[in-house]
């Protein structure tokens, strides 16, 4: 089976812009979660899709968004940049959400 | 408050050498998972191990094995034969409760480094 698959892997934007990340599950995984990877905060956990709606969320601004499509792809929406946000997305998706959740390759975000 | 502690520096290991990371937690549920994940460079997360709070054996995969001591809310990670690959970052986690919540709560990671 193939992995789980983030694009793009690298991106590089201003202030103020706005940014969609995509996120393909394994086949046949419906749960895909995303968390936010920085030096200073670790590794956090952004919200988690199962069926096309949310089920969990983390503690982040209503800036961080994202949506489940009915073939399991996920995407993220990060709208009005900041400089903290740069930071490694990393997707990770599991079966129902309760077995173990495998991970993307992840997408580096560089916000100027 | 802080569930997963990491708290051990960078650890050093000689190729062919076993070698144990530190993992402790705290929760109040009954029901829960701990994993352990690596991350190399790259920056992927690859997921090791898996121990559930019911299972009474310790988990192995391969050259991994999870020492899980419940009652002292520990779940170290244990690498034998090491391999220069095995230099990476090593992260614990726990889902809480299972079945309930697939959130995972990190802990900051250790950096392990095999000598040749």
């Amino acid at each position: 089976k193939a992995g789980v698959t983030q694009t793009p892997r690298y991106l590089i934007k201003t202030r103020g812009q706005q940014v969609t990340l995509s996120c393909s599950p394994i086949s046949g995984h419906r749960s895909v979660s995303w968390y936010q990877q920085t030096p200073g905060q670790g590794l956090q956990f952004l919200f988690e899709y199962f069926s096309e709606t949310q089920r969990n969320k983390g503690n982040f601004p209503g800036r961080f968004s994202g949506r489940q499509f009915s073939n399991s792809r996920s995407e993220m929406n990060v709208s009005t940049l900041e400089l903290g946000d740069s930071a490694l997305y990393l997707c990770a998706s599991s079966s129902n959400g309760q077995e173990t959740q495998y991970f993307g390759p992840g997408t580096r975000l560089l916000v100027l | 408050a802080q569930k997963i502690t990491q708290t051990q520096p960078g650890m050093f290991v000689q190729e062919k050498e076993a070698v144990t990371l530190d993992c402790t937690y705290d929760t109040s549920d009954q029901s829960y998972g701990l994993f352990w994940y690596k991350q190399p460079s790259s920056g992927e997360m690859i997921f090791l191990i898996y121990q559930g709070s019911y299972d009474e054996q310790n988990a192995t995969e391969g050259r991994y094995s999870l020492n899980f001591q419940k009652a002292r809310k520990s779940a170290n990670l244990v690498i034998s034969a090491s391999q220069l690959g095995d230099s990476a970052m090593y992260f614990c986690a726990m889902r809480e409760p299972t079945g309930a919540n697939s959130k995972l709560t990190f802990g900051k990671g250790i950096t392990l480094s095999v000598r040749p």
